[in-house]
């Protein structure tokens, strides 16, 4: 199956720093990329959809202030958070899909810790 | 919009145990079903999927899971399960035609005892 690298796997960051996150396809193009948070005992939640070259669609309730998003490359999309504060704190998981793709393949997330 | 049901939230079965967990989903549409595994500090991977067809699907590792229309559901089944099956599993729908954005059950922590 394709194949879908983030980065880095754990990082811990100060409060009010921002931090962020990559999400690479190694063996496809990734026409869209998802990003997805999840907390502990929970299930994933959809946080935006990122098209190629477009601004990502952000779901309800998400700041898209806070998470910046952006897919500038068919391999390549970043996640950030800005000035983070403990409760950012959660596991982070991308996905990504090409045109011919008929599901997504992970990444294998990023642990954020707000200290 | 679609919002998927993991009725068990832990399972823990001795080896050689038949394993069945749950999977429920609630839309109006038609959807695409899937069911992911998540082994420890490990990606989340495609265990099978369902599109159309034969509903009674067969995926990696000895599972298969069977789409029941008229129940909404999409339960995830192995007949024997092995000490390495200990993982957690998500079930997730998409909306046909909606692209590849997933809505996931809460999961599912299963561990198989020696």
């Amino acid at each position: 199956g394709a194949v879908v690298s983030q980065h880095p796997s754990r990082v811990i960051c100060k409060s009010g720093t921002s931090v962020k996150i990559e999400c690479r396809s190694l063996d496809f193009q990734a026409t869209t990329m998802f990003w997805y948070r999840q907390f502990p005992k929970q299930s994933l939640m959809l946080m935006a959809t990122s098209n190629e070259g477009s601004k990502a669609t952000y779901e309800q309730g998400v700041e898209k202030d806070k998470f910046l998003i952006n897919h500038a490359s068919l391999t390549l999309s970043t996640l950030t958070v800005t000035s983070a504060h403990p409760e950012d704190s959660s596991f982070y998981i991308c996905s990504a899909t090409g045109a011919t793709n008929t599901e997504a393949f992970f990444g294998q997330g990023t642990r954020l810790t707000v200290v | 919009a679609q919002s998927v049901s993991q009725h068990n939230h832990h399972v823990i079965l001795s080896e050689a145990a038949s394993l069945e967990l749950g999977c429920n989903y609630s839309y109006g549409g038609t959807v695409n079903l899937f069911w992911y595994v998540q082994y420890p500090g490990q990606h989340l991977q495609l265990l099978l999927k369902y599109f159309s067809g034969d509903p009674l699907v067969k995926g990696i590792k000895g599972f298969e899971a069977e789409f029941i229309k008229s129940k909404f559901s999409f339960n995830l089944r192995k007949p024997s399960v092995q000490w390495s099956d200990t993982a957690e599993y998500f079930c997730a729908v998409n909306a046909r035609g909606g692209g590849n954005k997933l809505t996931f059950g809460t999961g599912t922590q299963l561990k198989v005892e020696l």
